[in-house]
């Protein structure tokens, strides 16, 4: 079993739609979790970062993590057409030694 | 935000010979940065970690004498692929991370796009 699994899509939604994007994860030790959005041959760019369990809301983009489920989730609201990109989630388990551990990322497009 | 950037965005190179990328932090100092790889499709994959002014710490399965690393300065990391081979043809990034020390606090630059003919 991979230590992060995420769906790789693609994902096609009409514009305004709410996007719902998931990853699982097997390391219970992780506490750190972030969502990242990589636009075709870029670099990933930090979207959301979470400690812990709960929520956290950026505007149209909403992050939550369910630490007993292993479970975490992006919602994007009103969703638009410059939302689409590859969206990768990352964890780790935090401090100097622990490393960034990436899902394939969800190919997402949004329709105008 | 901070400002990682990479130089070139983009290489094309003929088989056997060796390519230097460059990773710079515009605007915070890097004691550490990270070297990854993303083939088409697949998720970033980690081959080494880099500290200013010491060796680099390479993931199981990357060559340490093919994936030359130096990080010379706060500011500057470089990967050498050398003798370079049509699978090595990928899309490399580099991540800085800030003096905080934490690796949530990772910043990317915009890849290096390689292909070896």
């Amino acid at each position: 079993q991979k230590e992060v699994e995420q769906d790789p899509g693609p994902l096609s939604v009409p514009e305004g739609a709410i996007v719902s994007l998931n990853c699982t994860y097997s390391n219970s030790a992780f506490q750190y979790f972030m969502w990242y959005r990589q636009y075709s041959r870029k670099g990933p760019e930090l979207l959301m970062y979470t400690y812990s369990s709960g929520n956290k809301e950026d505007g149209r983009f909403t992050a939550q993590v369910d630490k007993s489920s292993k479970y975490i989730s992006l919602f994007i609201r009103d969703s638009q057409p410059s939302d689409s990109a590859t969206y990768l989630c990352a964890m780790t388990t935090g401090g100097s030694q622990g490393n960034l551990i990436f899902g394939k990322g969800t190919k997402l497009s949004v329709k105008p | 935000g901070a400002v990682v950037s990479q130089h070139p965005s983009r290489v094309i190179c003929k088989s056997g010979t060796s390519v230097k990328i460059e990773c710079r932090s515009l605007d915070f100092q890097a004691t550490t940065m990270f070297w990854y790889r993303q083939f088409p499709k697949q998720s970033l994959m980690l081959m080494a970690t880099s500290n200013e002014g010491s060796k680099a710490t390479y993931e199981q399965g990357v060559e340490k004498d093919k994936f030359l690393i130096n990080h010379a300065s706060l500011t500057l990391s470089t990967l050498t692929v050398t003798s370079a081979h049509p699978e090595d043809s990928s899309f490399y990034i580099c991540s800085a991370r800030d003096q905080t020390g934490r690796q949530e606090t990772q910043y990317f630059g915009p890849g290096t796009r390689l292909l070896v003919l």
